[in-house]
């Protein structure tokens, strides 16, 4: 069964220091990938997507994610962090093949510390 | 404004008492879905809707039921909510399946 895994549970980083946050799915059709945000208290962000060609895709806030097909992965990164980038972030994975469910990680929580 | 919503904010009920959380798009998306959320275990999908009149079972749809009378609305229904229902949930509408999803606010259910 298609899954997607996001391997840290919290991240702690420096304000101004280089963020990177994994993902990890396992799908055996061409996968649709996508990052989200959920500030607290909030409803979860559209950060950025990939559907193909290039693999480095770029979105709001600073933010970008690279996929590797061989390492089936899709992390995030970002080369400075800002205080108010502290939120939970999701990947999310469909795959047409798979019918039109989206699923989701549990979830990576970044903290900022000043 | 493009948003979605969704009623009530929150709610405590009793187990067996049957519910109906609305919720409502105003960009006339195809694509609407309903996904609860736990600390842990990220969003899990219940139901989704590709259209009017057509939905299919999530990953999480046990105890939950959907109906999408009209393209705005794709209301939940717990018919006889149980204390394991208690989370957060969340509506969300698209233009389709790979297209960004515009989540509503959420839902903060607690059956007791």
């Amino acid at each position: 069964a298609q899954s997607v895994t996001q391997p840290d549970i919290h991240i702690t980083v420096s304000e101004g220091a280089s963020l990177e946050l994994r993902c990890n799915y396992s799908y055996g059709a061409t996968p649709y990938l996508f990052w989200y945000v959920q500030s607290p208290g909030q409803g979860l962000q559209l950060l950025l997507k990939y559907f193909s060609g290039d693999t480095l895709v770029q979105g709001i806030k600073g933010f970008e994610a690279e996929f590797k097909r061989s390492q089936s992965s899709f992390n995030l990164r970002k080369p400075s962090v800002h205080w108010s980038d502290a939120a939970e972030y999701f990947c999310a994975v469909g795959a047409m093949e798979y019918g039109n469910k989206l699923v989701f990680g549990a979830g990576t929580i970044l903290r900022v510390k000043s | 404004e493009a948003q979605v919503t969704q009623n009530p904010r929150y709610l405590i009920t009793v187990t067996g008492k049957k519910l109906t959380v609305t919720c409502s798009q105003n960009m006339n998306h195809e694509y609407m879905s309903w996904y609860r959320q736990d600390p842990g275990l990220g969003l899990r999908q219940i139901y989704y809707s590709m259209n009017v009149e057509v939905t299919d079972k999530g990953d999480v749809p046990e105890g939950y039921k959907v109906s999408r009378k009209e393209k705005r609305n794709f209301p939940l229904i717990l018919e006889s909510p149980s204390p394991n229902q208690t989370s957060l949930y969340f509506c969300a509408s698209s233009r389709g399946l790979l297209e960004k999803q515009y989540f509503g606010p959420g839902t903060r259910l607690t059956v007791t």
